[in-house]
């Protein structure tokens, strides 16, 4: 069975200063997909960044990097600069990407981050 | 502009009164799916549709039905509510395909009495 694990419930940053966000996944598929989404107190999800499992770099995108280490099974987050606005939850997830469960999207429960000025 | 719609935003009912949350895309997404957002939970997938006519079940379908006439339309409905669905609903979509993110919606916050 495919599982998410995201072990810091919160986490406390100082603006300006970077933070890494752990996740790590279990999966038995040999092709997936891992995504990291934000979700500020407003409630809305944001989608942040990708990273295949085939893919031979570590993702980025703009302040948001995904260090990706397969032999581990970990996708950790890393925000650089982090700014006030960072502040919300973060969430990881993970889908096959072939098959007849691709659509099976699962999340992990989420690391509370709180930038402080 | 590209979004992804539900209705209700919020909702507060009783126990046995069959309702349904409304989710439309206008983006042209073959794929389209229901979580449910708990504290301390994350997000659970509820039901996903690969495309029209296709629908299968996520981790926690029990108690919820949905249904994919249209591309654009994908409906949950929760035939007999009972409290321990109170949840915050999100509706996403995407297109078909490796790498594609998820468009989600703004929720939907229902309390059963």
């Amino acid at each position: 069975a495919q599982k998410i694990t995201q072990t810091q419930p919160g986490m406390f940053v100082q603006e300006k200063e970077a933070v890494t966000l752990d996740c790590t996944y279990d999966t038995s598929d040999p092709s997936y997909g891992l995504f990291w989404y934000k979700q500020p107190s407003s409630g809305e999800m944001i989608f942040l960044i990708y990273q295949g499992s085939y893919d031979q770099q570590n993702a980025t995108e703009g302040r948001y990097s995904l260090n990706f280490q397969k032999a581990r099974k970990s996708a950790n987050l890393v925000i650089s600069a982090s700014q006030l606005g960072d502040s919300a939850m973060y969430f990881c997830a993970m889908k096959p990407l072939y098959g007849g469960s691709q659509g099976n999207l699962i999340f992990g429960k989420g690391t509370k981050l709180s930038v402080k000025p | 502009e590209a979004q992804v719609t539900q209705n209700p935003r919020y909702l507060i009912t009783v126990t046995g009164k069959k309702l349904t949350v409304t989710c439309s895309q206008n983006m042209n997404h073959e794929y389209m799916s229901w979580y449910r957002q708990d504290p301390g939970l994350g997000l659970r997938q509820i039901y996903y549709s690969m495309n029209v006519e296709v629908t299968d079940k996520g981790d926690v379908p029990e108690g919820y039905k949905v249904s994919r006439k249209e591309k654009r339309n994908f409906p949950l409905i929760l035939e007999s509510p009972s409290p321990n669905q109170t949840s915050l609903y999100f509706c996403a979509s995407s297109s078909n395909g490796i790498a594609y993110e998820q468009f989600f919606g703004p929720g939907t916050r229902l309390t059963v009495l």
